[in-house]
């Protein structure tokens, strides 16, 4: 398996732009998370799914914040607008129960300028 | 969920063995205890998990005592690509649907 994939590597955007960040999960794994990194606030959990249902949604900074997951083997993360505080690292994660490894991907660095 | 507390920062020599210590002392019954190691620009990766006593794979060590308040990451003879953030979660039996939080990490340094 070739691991989480994650797409864009970089997204540099505008304020006030539609951001979409995409995720194709490990095959076989039922769990999908989403996080943001900062040097300021760490790893923070934004969602996650089971089963391709939103779990837990508390870590959601806000409405513009959106997250999908239309099938075992896709998940988007919408932000729309963007805002310059927006800017981080955006992980995805995925693990066969959502307490057992996980799995992570490479990342996706999003600047708002 | 249980509440982790780990040092900010470590700094050590390589060769030299290295334990960073967390402290959980609202661990449920269920809880096991988890270690992920995040390298700069890229995603945290799973070292090692434990439930009590010690369990031992080619990476680390990890050391539970009986009242598994606290558990100790051991690095055995540390590299500078050991250079690192380690994390210490705690979360609920893994073949239950709960998940684990990552905290704040211990920012390992290793000097030559």
């Amino acid at each position: 398996d070739a691991g989480v994939i994650q797409s864009p590597r970089h997204e540099v955007t505008e304020m006030g732009q539609e951001v979409t960040l995409r995720c194709k999960p490990i095959s076989g794994h039922n769990s999908l998370f989403w996080y943001r990194q900062t040097m300021m606030r760490g790893l923070e959990l934004l969602i996650y799914f089971n089963n391709n249902v939103p779990i837990d949604d508390s870590g959601m900074p806000e409405d513009r914040f959106s997250a999908k997951m239309p099938n075992a083997s896709f998940s988007t993360l919408k932000i729309q607008p963007s805002e310059p505080r927006d800017s981080a690292v955006y992980f995805c994660a995925s693990s066969f129960r959502a307490s057992n490894e996980q799995f992570f991907g490479p990342g996706t660095r999003l600047t708002v300028l | 969920l249980a509440k982790t507390t780990q040092p900010i920062s470590m700094d050590s020599y390589e060769g030299q063995e290295v334990n960073i210590t967390c402290s959980h002392n609202n661990i449920a019954t269920n809880d096991y205890i988890t270690w992920y190691q995040q390298f700069p620009s890229q995603g945290p990766r799973f070292i090692i998990q434990g439930y009590k006593t010690k369990v031992t794979n080619e990476v680390a060590s990890l050391f539970i005592p009986a009242d598994r308040k606290s558990s100790t990451l051991s690095l055995p003879r540390v590299s500078l690509s050991d250079t690192a953030v380690y994390y210490c979660l705690v979360g609920d039996n893994p073949n239950r649907d709960d998940k684990i939080i990552f905290g704040k990490g211990t920012r390992l340094h290793i000097l030559p």
